[in-house]
Parts: C-alpha cells; sequence; structure tokens
C-alpha cells in the first residue's frame, strides 16, 4: 500500500460529534474488508467487518459502508469519545488469508 | 479465552545476529499469519499457516525470513543476520478457519536493530 511514512492523515473530532473516515482499497477481486483500530503499542482490534455482497453494516456505535461502484470503504463512529482516540485501518482480503492494509487514519478526539 | 500472546514484547539485537519471534494463536484456530509494521504505517503480509501447512510466504522480504508452525498451533518467525531495515514490530495473528474472516491480532514483537 501507499506509504505515508511518519505523518498519517488526521481527523480532529470533538467529543460526542460523529467521526467518519474513509478509505480507497485498491483490488476489485477483494471481497471482504475489516476495519481495525490500533492504540499506541497494541495490536490491531477488530472493530467491524463487511462483505461484498452488503453496502452497510451497523455494530454498536459504528457503521460500516462499502461502495464497490469507486471502491470505497468508510467507518462512522457515533458520539466519539476520548477511548475512541487512535489510529484506524482499513483492510481488504484481495485474496485467501491475506489482509492489505490501507495507511491508517489518526484520530484525536478533543474535549 | 486468552487472546494471541507473542513474545518477546520487545527484542534489542545487533546487525548480524539471528532472531526467533513467537507466537501463540488463540486455542483452536486453523489460520495463522505474521504482518511486518513499520512505523507510522500499515501492517503488511509476510506468510500465512493452515494448521502446519505454510500456504502463503509470498510476502516475506528475503530469504533471512523464516517461519515455521509444525504442530499447527505455536508458530516461530527467525530473522537470520539481522539488519537494520528490519527494525519494526511484528505482529502475529490467528483466525478460526480458513480465510475470509476475522484475523486477531496480537500485541506484536518490537524488534530493534542495532
Amino acid at each position: 500500500g501507499e506509504s505515508v511514512g511518519l505523518h498519517l492523515p488526521t481527523l480532529s473530532v470533538q467529543e460526542g460529534d460523529n467521526s467518519i473516515i474513509n478509505c480507497a482499497y485498491s483490488n476489485s477481486a477483494s471481497d471482504y474488508f475489516i476495519w481495525y483500530k490500533q492504540e499506541s503499542g497494541k495490536g490491531p482490534q477488530f472493530i467491524i467487518d463487511i462483505r461484498s455482497n452488503m453496502d452497510k453494516r451497523q455494530g454498536q456505535r459504528v457503521t460500516v459502508l462499502l461502495n464497490k461502484t469507486v471502491k470505497h470503504l468508510s467507518l462512522q463512529i457515533a458520539a466519539t469519545q476520548p477511548g475512541d482516540s487512535a489510529v484506524y485501518f482499513c483492510a481488504e482480503n484481495p485474496s485467501r488469508g491475506k489482509l492489505q492494509f490501507g495507511a491508517g487514519t489518526q484520530v484525536v478526539v478533543t474535549p | 479465552g486468552a487472546g494471541v500472546s507473542q513474545s518477546p514484547r520487545y527484542k534489542v539485537a545487533k546487525r548480524g545476529q539471528d532472531v526467533a519471534l513467537r507466537c501463540d494463536p488463540i486455542s483452536g484456530h486453523v489460520s495463522l499469519f505474521w504482518y511486518q509494521q513499520a512505523l507510522g504505517q500499515g501492517p503488511e503480509f509476510l506468510t500465512y499457516f493452515q494448521n502446519e501447512a505454510q500456504l502463503d510466504k509470498s510476502g516475506l522480504p528475503s530469504d533471512r525470513f523464516f517461519a515455521e508452525r509444525p504442530e499447527g498451533s505455536v508458530s516461530t518467525l527467525k530473522i537470520q543476520r539481522t539488519q537494520q531495515e528490519d527494525s519494526a514490530v511484528y505482529l502475529c495473528a490467528s483466525s478460526p478457519g480458513q480465510s475470509q474472516e476475522t484475523q486477531y491480532f496480537g500485541p506484536g514483537t518490537r524488534l530493534l536493530v542495532l
């Protein structure tokens, strides 16, 4: 994937507001997509997934939208909380087993 | 119900030294994956096991990298003659079945090669 070095795109959100994180995926053959949250010093933590036969899936406070026409994925977080501050990665499954991760978005929640 | 565990959590190696990184997947998980994560970047796929069979090693950067899972549970990633560019976090993940399932990640091993 593309490298953004040490300077991840950053989304600054006020506590209580909704967050939208966007991701463009690259492989038309991918039929499974996942969003992960990664806090400093920890491994990626599963948030929500979606298969290509769906265009929307909801979880607790999170919604994933998939637009296969333009190869775009988004994660919406409702009522963002300080604990939501982390780096968020989208990942696609272009072939059996392998996940291909996007560059990541740093979410900073301000009081 | 422990998650994926990895050891050591931190490893400092001198250039040229061999290192071995261990991954204990979630009990009963069939598939095991290794990823490399450089600072400020997303994880990059290294290799994938289904039980003891290594089905994909296309992401291993060189023949200095070797992974095994001899009994279909614990896995070891070995790096021979470490180089400075090997410095990264090495993540292990496991999933219950064969493919297209959620991969659950461990905390990673942070390797620093001096």
